[in-house]
């Protein structure tokens, strides 16, 4: 039973493309993340959906929308891609309290 | 949240005891030690907390000072499987869930 499930787990794409990126949570946690790992492997917040209200946005381009249908689900779609979205993008969740996240395997996109 | 300072790199033999030490000097009185760790192509994963008291669980003991500003995350018997980045974070349990991932510690587990 995975607790953190994102798909693809791999998405290689071209240039200018729109594409979505999809996460699952079974723990029940109130409080969803989308973090990005670059090519240096540093890993950066982009956002936070607590029961389905955005509370955390990193400056993040508008071309990374999230969307969450749901406490158990936040999903990301990415318009127009260029080439330094190539990363790894990592879901989580946590309880409402407390900073233990649980995070799933990551997404890894690269850009043609 | 106080920033960390963690070396970049360590090395330890399986079978010993790994301890990755970390500095939060500008720590404040209501923020936490957390550490969590990242296997090679794997999401992060979390491993222990504490406030000020001396934590252990099932992955590793976490000992810190008591002027609370360093710590150090000691994995008892270090197998290969426990080659990863440790990062050690500083953050309060209120306000927006934010992590705040440095550079963290690359241990690598030599047979």
């Amino acid at each position: 039973d995975t607790a953190v499930s994102q798909t693809p787990k791999y998405l290689v794409t071209q240039m200018g493309n729109d594409k979505s990126i999809k996460c699952e949570q079974n723990l029940g946690h109130d409080t969803m993340y989308w973090y990005k790992q670059d090519s240096k492997k540093f890993l950066k917040i982009m956002f936070s959906y607590n029961n389905k209200e955005l509370i955390i946005n990193e400056t993040v381009p508008n071309r990374f929308s999230p969307k969450s249908p749901d406490k158990a689900h936040l999903n990301l779609h990415i318009n127009s891609l260029e080439l330094g979205d190539s990363a790894v993008y990592f879901c989580a969740s946590s309880a409402q309290t407390g900073a233990k996240l649980t995070f799933g395997d990551g997404t890894r996109l690269s850009i043609l | 949240d106080a920033k960390t300072t963690q070396p970049p790199s360590m090395d330890c033999a399986e079978g010993r005891a790994a301890n990755l030490p970390c500095n939060h000097s500008t720590i404040s009185g209501n923020e936490y030690v957390y550490w969590y760790r990242q296997i090679h192509s794997q999401g992060p994963q979390y491993i222990i907390h504490g406030l000020k008291n001396n934590e252990t669980n099932e992955m590793a003991s976490l000992i810190i000072t008591e002027d609370r500003k360093s710590s150090t995350l000691i994995l008892p018997h270090a197998t290969l499987r426990d080659t990863a980045v440790y990062y050690c974070i500083v953050r309060t349990l209120t306000g927006a869930q934010k992590l705040v991932f440095g550079q963290g510690t690359r241990l690598t587990i030599n047979p």
